[in-house]
């Protein structure tokens, strides 16, 4: 069974650089799946905020798409998150998760909070 | 973007009673609709998808329905487990959620 798990720092200082990881085991992050990323605010709702295919191709939420990349690190079976210029409204649980034919997540990693402040 | 709208905010059920939960679409997403379930300090979990199909592992008391602009999910007789923060998500047009139904015990 998939099983994801992200990793990154906890603390991002504002206007830097929030990078994540998200490793998959128990399966090829070739599969025919895309892979994304989804936030959630403290007390918050969900935001989807991107996804990637195993062939890099990529598709962002157009409200972040000048400030985020995604990109797939076949060697290691994870993908990645890239968040810049970061400001507190950027605080958040990251989730990575499954994206099943670039409709719904069929399986989530167990979360990362990421806060932002000095 | 389609804004989804969840009704009510928060649903105070009794154990073994039904509860119905209502998304609104601002525009249609044909059944390309699914809910999740979220507990707190967990990850979502995946309920339905193509507005009226379980996924895998979702017990059968869970039912989804609609199509268009609007959308149930139906919980037939509430579990202790089943008191959570309920999400709908379209993937019509890229992916967005409501902003959740929480489902609080009476």
């Amino acid at each position: 069974q998939v099983q994801l798990q992200e990793s990154g720092p906890g603390l991002v200082k504002p206007s830097g650089t929030l990078s994540l990881t998200c490793a998959v085991s128990g399966g090829s992050i070739f599969s025919n799946n895309w892979w994304t990323w989804v936030r959630q605010p403290p007390g918050k709702g969900l935001e989807w905020i991107g996804e990637i295919y195993n062939s890099g191709s990529t598709n962002y939420i157009p409200s972040l798409k000048s400030r985020v990349t995604i990109s797939i690190d076949k060697s290691k079976n994870q993908f990645s998150l890239k968040l810049s210029s970061v400001t507190a409204a950027d605080t958040a649980v990251y989730y990575c998760a499954r994206d099943v034919d670039q409709h719904y997540f069929d399986c989530w990693g167990q979360g990362t909070l990421v806060i932002v402040s000095s | 973007e389609i804004v989804l709208t969840q009704s009510p905010a928060t649903l105070s059920v009794s154990p073994g009673e039904g509860a119905t939960l209502s998304c609104r679409a601002s525009q249609s997403v044909s059944s390309n609709l699914a809910w999740y379930q979220q507990k707190p300090g967990q990850a979502p979990r995946l309920l339905m998808y193509g507005a009226a199909t379980r996924a895998p592992g979702t017990p059968a008391r869970f039912s989804g329905s609609g199509s268009g602009t609007e959308f149930t999910l139906t919980i037939s007789s509430l579990q202790s487990e089943d008191f959570a923060v309920y999400y709908c998500q379209q993937y019509d047009n890229w992916r967005t959620f409501g902003q959740g139904t929480k489902v609080e015990i009476k």
